[in-house]
């Protein structure tokens, strides 16, 4: 199974914009780069994900490096409800689908 | 409201009685999932189904049951349950594909004493 890699911790101080990098050297042509979040006493929930293309939601924007073994979660502006533990992983296209391995994550701290 | 519940939310329980962790959502998804969390070691998928009657593997399933019989349910089942399997465990579920999200319940915190 493809891995990614993420820092172990970020910080950003409220209303500045955060960079949370992930690499996944080893991705395939069918992987999907899906990014979810955690926050304290919560279930995970789904933050965005991307094949190629750089995406937009309401929530952020995923860059995604043009050889695709490296993507950047960007929250425009974070505030203190963004401080949780950000998880990037790979999901497989085909039928591989559903084995998910989801990393240890970032937790990003922010500071008001 | 589109939502997976679990069902204990807590529960504590002694080595070795059976037990059943439910998991139910009403959103008509193909696909579920079982997971653990522990400290350290992140999420560690247990077992998943592409849908009824279809289950497989994940990283850690050793010690845990599952069956798929109804669209909506996934069980968890821990025939005789071991300290180590104390942990935080999240079911999700989504519709079919590599590019749809997984919608995650609130979680059940598991004691094995």
């Amino acid at each position: 199974d493809a891995k990614t890699t993420q820092p172990n911790s970020m910080e950003s101080n409220e209303e500045e914009p955060v960079h949370l990098p992930c690499n996944h050297s080893t991705i395939s042509g069918t992987d999907y780069i899906h990014w979810y979040r955690q926050l304290p006493s919560q279930g995970p929930e789904y933050v965005i994900h991307g094949l190629t293309s750089n995406v937009n939601n309401r929530m952020a924007s995923l860059a995604i490096a043009e050889d695709r073994k490296s993507s950047t979660l960007i929250l425009h502006r974070a505030t203190l409800r963004d401080a949780a533990v950000y998880y990037c992983i790979l999901r497989a296209g085909g039928t591989s689908y559903g084995k998910l391995t989801f990393g240890q994550g970032t937790i990003l701290t922010v500071h008001p | 409201e589109a939502q997976v519940t679990q069902n204990p939310r807590y529960l504590i329980t002694v080595t070795g009685k059976k037990l059943t962790v439910t998991c139910s959502q009403n959103m008509n998804h193909e696909y579920m999932s079982w997971y653990r969390q522990d400290p350290g070691l992140g999420l560690r998928q247990i077992y998943y189904s592409m849908n009824v009657e279809v289950t497989d593997k994940g990283d850690v399933p050793e010690g845990y049951k599952v069956s798929r019989k109804e669209k909506r349910n996934f069980p968890l089942i821990l025939e005789s349950p071991s300290p180590n399997q104390t942990s935080l465990y999240f079911c999700a579920s989504s519709p079919t594909g590599v590019s749809y999200e997984q919608y995650f319940g609130p979680g059940t915190r598991l004691t094995v004493t």
